[in-house]
This record gives C-alpha cells, structure tokens and sequence, in this order.
C-alpha cells in the first residue's frame, strides 16, 4: 500500500501563474478530499469528491480554485490565477467509505509558496 | 469555520510523563476521530471514538467522550520523544458521514 500520493511535494510559483497540485489516492478508496492548512485558518475542507462526483465544493475559496476527479486513481488542484495568499500546505486524503466507519488517509501534502 | 477548538495549543512534557489533551466541539456528532501530524508530513488517524461510546483505548492512547459536555479528551501514557507531534480532533460535524472538519490542534513537544 502505497498510500495517498501527491505532487510535487514543493511548488514555488509568481503571482499570476498557474498551479496544478496532484493526487493519486489508495487504491480502492471511493472519496477523495481536498484540505489546505495554513497557520492563521488551520485545515479548512476545500472540495470532495465521492465515486469521482465533487459532493461539496463549498469550501472553495472563489472562483480561481477548481478541482476535478477525470478517474479513481487521480485528482487535480488548480489555481489560475494564483495570488501570494493561496501560499499554504495543500493536502489530498482519501477514504474507502463512509466516515462512521472508515478513517481519512492523508498524503504528505504540497507545499505552495507564491511570490 | 472550525468545530473543535483543542486545548492547550501547546504542551511542553518530560519522556515518561502523560500528555493530555482536551477537544471541545460546538454541534451534534456522530462520531470523533483523532489525528496526528508530524512536522512536515499529513495527518495521520489514531483513533474514532463514536458518539454512543464513553471510552477508547489503542495501546498507549484512551479517548474519552462527553457528549453532554461536547468534549473529548486524548490521554498519551508514558510518553516518548517519538510522540512529538500536533494533534487535531475531527468530527463529522453532523453532516452525515459525509466529511470531516478538524480542531485547531495542540502541538505536544517530548523531551527525552
């Protein structure tokens, strides 16, 4: 078991460029969730995704955010613009079922720094 | 927003000595998970405690649940540098299952 798998593990991006974030959750796992956490907010709950269907993407900041599930092996964060706030550690975790029973299992995250 | 607020935010401790850390969350829930996290890498799952149960153990871990009070506690016995980490209480917030919203996190430092 290879565990949640994202990348790059570091992205050091200009103010106005185009972020792509990346996740391979376990195999198996039927969600998918998308956390940022930074030291002012903690870890706020971006977007999931349940059988590759986004459930609740009310946690999406604004319209510069979008996040897709094309398959369940792979999942993409993306930012276009972005802006020196978004800078924070982005994580992926996944889930083979309903929260009652099943924990999350989390990647090691990205790290975005926008300058 | 956040639905746990973790006390303390940090905790200073000497290896051997018992961590304890309290969670209080604000809405009904169906259940309580605790995490880790060490520095630089993801959370990591400890333990669930559902809201029927009162009391947990996994090895040196013992969750306690109060839902009267909307409180958790996490108790690390014995405790070792290697248990340096943050420590974050999640919950279901009431949505069914359907995601986790986690606390603000206590950061516990071990000195050997």
């Amino acid at each position: 078991d290879a565990g949640v798998i994202q990348s790059p593990r570091h992205e050091v991006t200009e103010m106005g460029q185009e972020v792509t974030l990346r996740c391979k959750p376990i195999s198996g796992h039927n969600s998918l969730f998308w956390y940022r956490q930074t030291m002012m907010r903690g870890l706020e709950l971006l977007i999931y995704f349940n059988n590759n269907v986004p459930i609740d993407d009310s946690g999406m900041p604004e319209d510069r955010f979008s996040a897709k599930m094309p398959n369940a092996s792979f999942s993409t964060l993306k930012i276009q613009p972005s802006e020196p706030r978004d800078s924070a550690v982005y994580f992926c975790a996944s889930s083979p079922g309903d929260l009652l029973h099943s924990p999350l299992h989390f990647g090691n995250g990205t790290r975005l720094t926008v300058t | 927003s956040q639905q746990g607020e973790e006390d303390p935010q940090a905790l200073s401790i000497q290896e051997g000595e018992n961590a304890t850390m309290n969670c209080s969350y604000k809405t009904s829930i169906n259940n309580l998970q605790w995490y880790r996290q060490n520095s630089g890498r993801g959370l990591v799952h400890l333990i669930l405690i559902r809201s029927n149960e009162r009391e947990k153990h996994s090895g040196r871990l013992r969750v306690t649940l109060d839902t009267s009070k909307k409180s958790s506690s996490l108790l690390i016995t014995a405790s070792r540098a290697a248990d340096t980490a943050s420590y974050f209480c999640a919950t279901d917030a009431g949505t069914g299952f359907q995601k986790l919203v986690f606390g603000t996190g206590t950061r516990l430092l071990v000195s050997p």
